[in-house]
């Protein structure tokens, strides 16, 4: 079974500046999604960024990109110019790769709370 | 184009009460997921649909939980009867097949449940 691991409970960032939050996982297949979900305390799960492990480039959606490295099983999120609206809890997670069908589950990381300091 | 959409947003009953969760989804996607979201264990899938038809209800607790899918647009997740145990929040969620974005998974806004 996969696993999703998001080391960092909780961080931190200022206004404006960047920060990365990391999550790792744990799989024996090639193919699969990675995403990245914003929980903000509407608890709205809402989706931030999608990478599709057979694509070398990193995803990139207006300040928030990820650093891919499938070797590593490694699928950090950059969240650059941090906006005060960006706090929120941040959830990694993976969705196996069933050939043209989305009926895989989706395994959840434990989440990173992201406080953002005006 | 609306997004998935839960009923009730809140929900607080007694134990021992029957309580039933709704979601819509978001119209053209044929997949349906139903998730729980608890302090203990996070975010644990419970059953998902395609096409209106259960493929995994591996993850539902047990037999007080139900869910259906009467047509495309229409789900229903039952809990009878309900225990403390299962104050959550409960998220459903859609994708799609086809066109943009597939097999990416689209959330609504939850249902907090409290069974007092």
């Amino acid at each position: 079974a996969q696993t999703v691991t998001q080391s960092q409970p909780e961080m931190s960032v200022q206004e404006a500046e960047t920060v990365t939050l990391s999550c790792t996982y744990d799989t024996s297949e090639s193919d699969y999604y990675l995403f990245w979900y914003k929980q903000p305390p509407s608890r709205q799960m809402i989706l931030v960024i999608r990478q599709e492990a057979y694509k070398q480039q990193n995803a990139t959606e207006n300040r928030f990109s990820v650093n891919f490295q499938k070797a590593a099983k490694s699928f950090s999120l950059k969240i650059s110019d941090s906006q005060l609206g960006d706090a929120a809890m941040y959830f990694c997670a993976y969705r196996s790769f069933v050939g043209e069908t989305s009926g895989s589950r989706l395994t959840f990381g434990e989440g990173t709370q992201l406080t953002v300091n005006p | 184009d609306a997004g998935v959409i839960q009923s009730p947003r809140h929900e607080v009953t007694e134990m021992g009460q029957e309580v039933t969760l709704r979601c819509k989804p978001i119209s053209g996607h044929d997949y349906l997921f139903w998730y729980r979201q608890t302090m203990m264990r996070g975010l644990e899938l419970l059953i998902y649909f395609n096409n209106n038809v259960p493929i995994d209800d591996s993850g539902m607790p047990e037999d007080r939980f139900s869910a259906k899918m009467p047509n495309a647009s229409f789900s229903t997740l039952k809990i009878q009867p309900s225990e403390p145990r299962d104050s959550a929040v409960y998220f459903c969620a859609s994708s799609r097949t086809s066109g943009s974005n597939i097999d990416t998974q689209y959330f609504g806004p939850g249902t907090r449940l409290t069974v007092l």
